[in-house]
């Protein structure tokens, strides 16, 4: 079976510190895709690596593909409340894309 | 551009019926993805249909089926519904040869 672990599972911090969302693997993927999502609503896409020790940088948001595609981290700096939410790593190592299992991040004022 | 819709938003049932929801894909996509998501759980792949056709289904039952138009939108039908079938699900699009998925907001379905 194809997992996609995340870790940690969940996450409360204070708003202004920093935090770091870990997806691993046994599987090489050609790409691994990260998503946001709020309670009740569709995951919103954040960003897509698709080079081995690819970093990409969104406004406070820095995202890293590991050197032999087979994990991801996700580092928030500075977090604020409307960093709340789900967030999920996601990758196709076949021809079915398959979700890590989460991280439920709570930054609270 | 308008993003991935679906409805209905919201559907209540009761154990027995059957249910029908629809999605339409981003312009220019011809691939659509059907999942559910449990409260507080992970999104489970149900179905994938590209140009038509059923590319590759998840372990769920013969009773959860669909279909893709011609202009690439989508129905997924359930049923017998269940109590456990009560879910969000969630329909997402993406173009040919891609892996990124975009994602519709979902129809919450609650059975009764």
């Amino acid at each position: 079976t194809q997992l996609l672990e995340q870790s940690p599972q969940f996450l409360s911090i204070q708003e202004g510190e920093n935090l770091t969302v870990y997806c691993n693997s046994s599987s090489v993927f050609s790409s691994l895709q990260w998503y946001r999502q709020e309670p009740g609503e569709g995951p919103v896409l954040l960003v897509t690596v698709v080079t081995g020790g690819e970093v990409k940088k969104l406004k406070r948001l820095t995202f890293q593909f590991g050197d032999a595609r087979k994990d991801s981290s996700l580092h928030i700096t500075a977090a604020q409340p409307g960093d709340t939410g789900l967030y999920l790593c996601a990758g196709a190592p076949t021809d079915k894309l398959i979700f890590g299992t989460g991280t439920r991040l709570q930054v609270f004022p | 551009e308008a993003g991935v819709t679906q409805s209905p938003t919201h559907l209540i049932k009761t154990r027995g019926q059957q249910v029908t929801l629809r999605c339409s894909p981003i312009s220019g996509h011809t691939s659509v993805y059907w999942y559910q998501q449990a409260l507080g759980l992970g999104l489970q792949f149900l179905l994938w249909y590209d140009e038509g056709e059923e590319r590759n289904r998840g372990n769920f039952p013969p009773r959860f089926s669909g279909r893709q138009f011609p202009n690439y939108s989508s129905e997924l039908n359930v049923n017998a519904l269940e109590l456990e079938d009560s879910a969000l699900y969630l329909c997402a699009s993406s173009s040919w040869g891609t892996d990124t998925q975009y994602f519709g907001p979902g129809t919450r379905l609650t059975v009764l």
